[in-house]
């Protein structure tokens, strides 16, 4: 199994450009999350879904649009890339139980820069 | 909203010496998860307590969750330099995954 794989490793941005980080995960887990994660700061939520067709805001939406059409994907829009995020963005997926371990599985991350 | 702190940001250890990482949230949780991130690498999970004064154990690592479940600590003996990386708490409000996550405790190992 591959897990989580996310895509692109790395990418530049200028201001005002919009893209999209791709999430795939093959362990057919309901919930998927996206952090981002600044120096000292943490991981910071900022959408998240407990499955196909539900998706929620976390601590940190602003400026990004999430959507969740299969099981499996769940991709990350910047709208208008801002300076302020730049960062580390991870995808996470997990079962989504209410009792039991929920371990959380996390991509390797894409590193965005936005100039 | 949920806030969950950690101490120290920052933690020097000579090689074989034991240290501990606190974590306190500001609202009671229903679980607490530990996560481990080596430099430049991605959060792996290490451990997850759901029980009132919990406290379980992994070869050199031991984890506890408090009486009152709003705190948790991380104590790692004779320290390697495979220990090096950030250690974080997350926790959950509520049964299910929403996880909110500490600022991390950056372990360096001085050989």
């Amino acid at each position: 199994n591959a897990g989580v794989t996310q895509t692109p490793k790395f990418q530049v941005l200028k201001t005002g450009q919009s893209m999209t980080l791709q999430c795939a995960q093959d362990m057919n887990h309901e919930y998927m999350s996206w952090y981002r994660q600044d120096p000292g700061m943490g991981l910071r939520l900022i959408h998240y879904s407990v499955g196909a067709g539900i998706t929620d805001q976390g601590e940190v939406p602003n400026g990004y649009n999430v959507s969740r059409s299969t099981t499996e994907d769940f991709p990350l829009r910047l709208l208008s890339a801002a300076p302020s995020q730049t960062s580390v963005y991870f995808c996470a997926s997990s079962y989504f139980r209410v009792r039991g371990d929920t371990e959380a599985f996390f991509g390797q991350g894409t590193r965005l820069t936005v100039v | 909203g949920q806030q969950v702190m950690q101490i120290p940001q920052y933690q020097h250890v000579q090689e074989g010496e034991d240290f501990t990482t606190y974590c306190n949230s500001s609202t009671t949780l229903s679980n607490i998860q530990w996560y481990k991130q080596r430099p430049g690498g991605h959060p792996v999970f290490l451990i997850q307590l759901v029980k009132s004064g919990e406290v379980k154990k992994q070869k050199r690592l031991t984890f506890q969750f408090g009486e009152a479940k709003k705190n948790s600590s991380l104590h790692i003996t004779a320290t390697q330099t495979t220990d090096v990386g950030t250690y974080f708490c997350a926790g959950s409000r509520a049964a299910g995954n929403k996880l909110t996550f500490g600022g991390g405790t950056r372990v360096l190992v001085k050989p």
